[in-house]
């Protein structure tokens, strides 16, 4: 069992609401990573991050954010939720720089907008 | 939300017999290549990694196969179970350094009674 954890793993919320998924992980990663993945679709970067203080977006376009202040942590922001913001979220993370290891994955949190 | 991307291709076998699960990767440069699996509702669970010095690893039930010269990865599984229903998706990383995880499109397993 990987200890990578998000919260919260389901989330109903209005439009214009601004929200934060969380996910941390025990494992004293360097690199964390956020994905979009829709029901039955294909998993899609969104953010990413080396360490400490750096932050990267990916190969698709989100309108959300991210912060890396704490190793452990890396939490996503929206500003202001769409409808199109409907999705599932999964948060995963891999060894330190300079290793090669595979990513470690939370549940997901599965984002509704209405 | 809205969909993007492609709707995952499907493979559909019988209990008991052999799977096997085919992905292109798109890097030459890529050094390193695991097959995840994805249980509806859960995040991607790690199965299977093989290094680009090898063409072949064996796990419990699952073999990898690398080949390079194509670019292409597969994932055997033998006496495919009910519990091997899942979406399974091969993804690699371009070394140490590698920014990222490149994730392949997948393919949704059903395994029939």
């Amino acid at each position: 069992e990987a200890d990578i954890y998000q919260t919260p793993r389901y989330l109903v919320i209005g439009t214009g609401k601004k929200i934060t998924l969380e996910c941390s992980q025990t494992m004293g990663h360097d690199k964390m990573y956020w994905y979009q993945q829709d029901p039955g679709m294909e998993l899609h970067l969104i953010h990413y991050s080396y360490g400490v203080n750096s932050t990267e977006k990916g190969d698709l376009s989100s309108e959300s954010t991210v912060s890396r202040i704490r190793t452990e942590h890396f939490p996503l922001t929206l500003e202001s939720a769409r409808p199109s913001h409907t999705s599932q979220y999964l948060c995963a993370s891999s060894g330190s720089t300079g290793s090669n290891t595979e990513a470690f994955f939370g549940q997901g949190t599965r984002l509704t907008v209405v | 939300g809205e969909s993007v991307g492609l709707h995952l291709p499907t493979l559909s076998v019988q209990e008991g017999d052999n799977s096997i699960i085919n992905c292109a990767y798109s890097n030459s440069a890529s050094d390193y290549f695991i097959w995840y699996k994805q249980e509806s509702g859960k995040g991607p669970q790690f199965i299977i990694d093989i290094r680009s010095n090898m063409d072949k690893r064996q796990g419990q039930r699952v073999t990898v196969l690398l080949n390079k010269t194509v670019k292409h990865l597969s994932l055997q599984i033998a006496a495919t179970q009910p519990g091997d229903s899942a979406v399974y998706f091969c993804a690699e990383n371009m070394g140490n350094y590698g920014q990222n995880f490149v994730f392949g499109p997948g393919t949704r397993l059903s395994v029939l009674p």
